[in-house]
Parts: structure tokens; C-alpha cells; sequence
């Protein structure tokens, strides 16, 4: 089956850093991902839309030079996290989208960020 | 404003009856339905995907779909504590775009 992979599954990080994610799609390539938020207890929240070789789309409220996404290949994309504060804390997962008839959307297992 | 609308129970059901989850969608246009588990810390899994009206059985779940009702539901048969979890009604509007989710329902099963 389709298999999402992300790296890494947590971080822990100071202040005022950058953190990059991967988000990779294994035995498939993927045109289009989507980046995730999530805090406890809440609903998955869209971040943004990557799609290879052009500018990611951003959800309305979501800094696009915080989150700087690229997608550089059909096969991976990179979120980072650019001068980290502790309220960018969260659970960070992408999907891809598998295209074709289907179209389906599979996560990779997402990344726990805690920004010190 | 399109929108999918689940119930967040939570759903408590007894070890071995079945849970029914229900969700509505508000795009009559949307062609690809999904259901996703989400365990509490983990990220969602899919269960079940349903594009055309009827019913679609894998194990012990079975997807129904009317689009004419703009209703989907999930039916989770012998149910197990191992069920116990949010469920994510998901659907597509439009290919490659991102998925439209519900809030979820916590399902729990009491063994």
C-alpha cells in the first residue's frame, strides 16, 4: 500500500530556531501533499497545499514566511519551521496524494514539535 | 462554505455490538468519500475510501454512501476496544485538492 514517511517524528528545539521536516512518499509519487497542524484536542488543521516544482498555497492565517514549504521533487517535501516560538509547538503531519481515479490522501506519521 | 458535519459524540458502544458513525457533507458535487482513524498522539490512518452510492464492506467495516441524501456512514461490526478512537469523515471536493474534513467522533468501545 501507499506509505507516507516523515522525518523526523519529534523534535525538541530552542527559542528563535529553524526546524525542517521531510515528508516522503515511499512507493508512490505525489504531485500534490498537504501540510497539517494539530494541538491536543483539537481537529486537523490545513497549513498548506505543495505541489511539486511551484509555490506552495497557504491557508488564510498561516505565515507563509514561518512555514516555508518546498517541493522539490515528486517524492518529498519539506516544511520549515523558521524562528521557532513555543506556540509553534504542535503535531506536524503532511499527506500525499496518491492521483490518478482514486485520488487518495495518505499521512505519514507526523512530527511532535516542542519549542523550549 | 463547504463543510462536513460528524457528530463528536463521544459514541460508547459495548465490546462485540456495532457502532454507527454518521457524517453529512454540504458539496453536492464532491465524488470521493473517506474514513480515517486517529488514535489518540498518532496521525490519522485510512480505513475506508467510497465513490459511488451503496454500500462497500472490508472486514468488519462497511462505508455507505448516499449522495443523493449527501450522507455517509461507517458501521463498525463485532466492535473492539482496539476500535476505540476519533473517527475523520473526509471528503474531495475536487481532485488533487485537499481533503474537507469533519471534527470527528470518539468512539468507545468498553470491553
Amino acid at each position: 500500500g501507499a506509505v507516507v514517511s516523515q522525518h523526523p517524528s519529534w523534535v525538541i528545539c530552542k527559542s528563535g530556531t529553524s526546524v525542517k521536516i521531510e515528508c516522503r512518499s515511499l512507493d508512490f509519487q505525489a504531485t500534490t501533499m498537504f501540510w497539517y497542524r494539530q494541538f491536543p484536542k483539537q481537529s486537523l488543521m490545513l497549513m498548506a497545499t505543495s505541489n511539486e516544482g511551484s509555490k506552495a498555497t497557504y491557508e488564510q492565517g498561516v505565515e507563509k514566511d514561518k512555514f516555508l514549504i518546498n517541493h522539490a521533487s515528486l517524492t518529498l517535501s519539506t516544511l520549515t519551521v523558521t524562528s521557532a516560538h513555543p506556540e509553534d509547538s504542535s503535531f506536524y503531519i503532511c499527506s500525499a496524494n496518491s492521483g490518478g481515479s482514486t485520488d487518495t490522501q495518505y499521512f505519514g506519521p507526523g512530527t511532535r514539535l516542542t519549542v523550549l | 462554505q463547504k463543510e462536513v458535519e460528524q457528530n463528536s459524540g463521544p459514541l460508547s458502544v459495548p465490546e462485540g455490538a456495532i457502532a454507527s458513525l454518521n457524517c453529512t457533507y454540504s458539496d453536492r458535487g464532491s465524488q470521493s468519500f473517506f474514513w480515517y482513524r486517529q488514535y489518540s498522539g498518532k496521525s490519522p490512518e485510512l480505513i475506508m475510501s467510497i465513490y459511488s452510492n451503496g454500500d462497500k464492506e472490508d472486514g468488519r467495516f462497511t462505508a455507505q454512501l448516499n449522495k443523493a441524501s449527501q450522507y455517509v456512514s461507517l458501521l463498525i461490526r463485532d466492535s473492539q476496544p482496539s476500535d476505540s478512537a476519533t473517527y475523520l469523515c473526509a471528503v474531495n471536493p475536487q481532485a488533487g485538492t485537499a481533503l474537507i474534513f469533519g471534527k470527528g467522533t470518539t468512539l468507545s468501545v468498553s470491553s
